[in-house]
């Protein structure tokens, strides 16, 4: 099983480059969320969504566009990056409904901007 | 706005010395209390699902407890390759697809030698 896939694993951008991190899963999760984690901050949710056509914003969402036109599929595009959205990205999935339904995560997506 | 507080932030322990991570919350309804392990440069990795005051899990040398406003992971005998950021998080009962988002605290670094 590869659960949830994030590419790439490095990066380094141009202040005011764009870019897209992908994130797949093959658990036929309904729920999908993205997180960044900065020393210190703790996991900070940017986007989620909970089925495809479904998206909506998180804690943090300024700067960031996500779809999900596929249940596999979520990618995070950096609209015009900026040092401070230098952090470790990590892609999260669920299934919805009741039960111990924990998140599975990523490797993380480690971006630099300069 | 759901509030996650971590202590300590940093333990280290000697092999074989049992000890208890604390995580207090405040939610507006618990939906679910989440416990993760995360190793250097990997993504969390589910460990525990709470979900009433006065639950308990366990899985090898760790045990989780909650009440109504903290939760407790506890450390039996713990070896080197425990050592690890263990995070919490809750879920609190919200309208919506917003049911499914985590709350994360900055997390507690232990740290286990031999």
């Amino acid at each position: 099983n590869a659960g949830v896939t994030q590419t790439p694993k490095f990066q380094v951008l141009k202040t005011g480059q764009s870019m897209t991190l992908q994130c797949a899963q093959d658990m036929n999760h309904e729920y999908m969320s993205w997180y960044r984690q900065d020393p210190g901050m703790g996991l900070r949710l940017i986007h989620y969504s909970v089925g495809a056509g479904i998206t909506d914003q998180g804690e943090v969402p300024n700067g960031y566009n996500v779809s999900r036109s596929t249940t596999e599929d979520f990618p995070l595009r950096l609209l015009s990056a900026a040092p401070s959205q230098t952090s470790v990205y990590f892609c999260a999935s669920s299934y919805l409904g009741t039960g111990n339904y924990g998140y599975t995560f990523g490797s993380g997506t480690r971006l630099t901007v300069v | 706005e759901d509030q996650v507080t971590q202590s300590p932030e940093a333990l280290r322990l000697q092999e074989g010395e049992s000890s208890s991570l604390n995580c207090s919350y405040t939610v507006s309804g618990l939906r679910g209390l989440f416990w993760y392990r995360q190793d250097p440069g990997k993504g969390p990795e589910f460990l525990f699902t709470l979900y009433s005051a006065g639950e308990e899990k366990e899985k090898e040398r760790l045990k989780a407890t909650l009440t109504k406003k903290e939760s407790f992971l506890h450390i039996t005998a713990p070896k080197p390759e425990d050592s690890a950021t263990y995070l919490c998080a809750v879920q609190a009962r919200d309208s919506g697809g917003s049911n499914y988002k985590l709350t994360f605290g900055k997390g507690t670094l232990l740290t286990v030698n031999p």
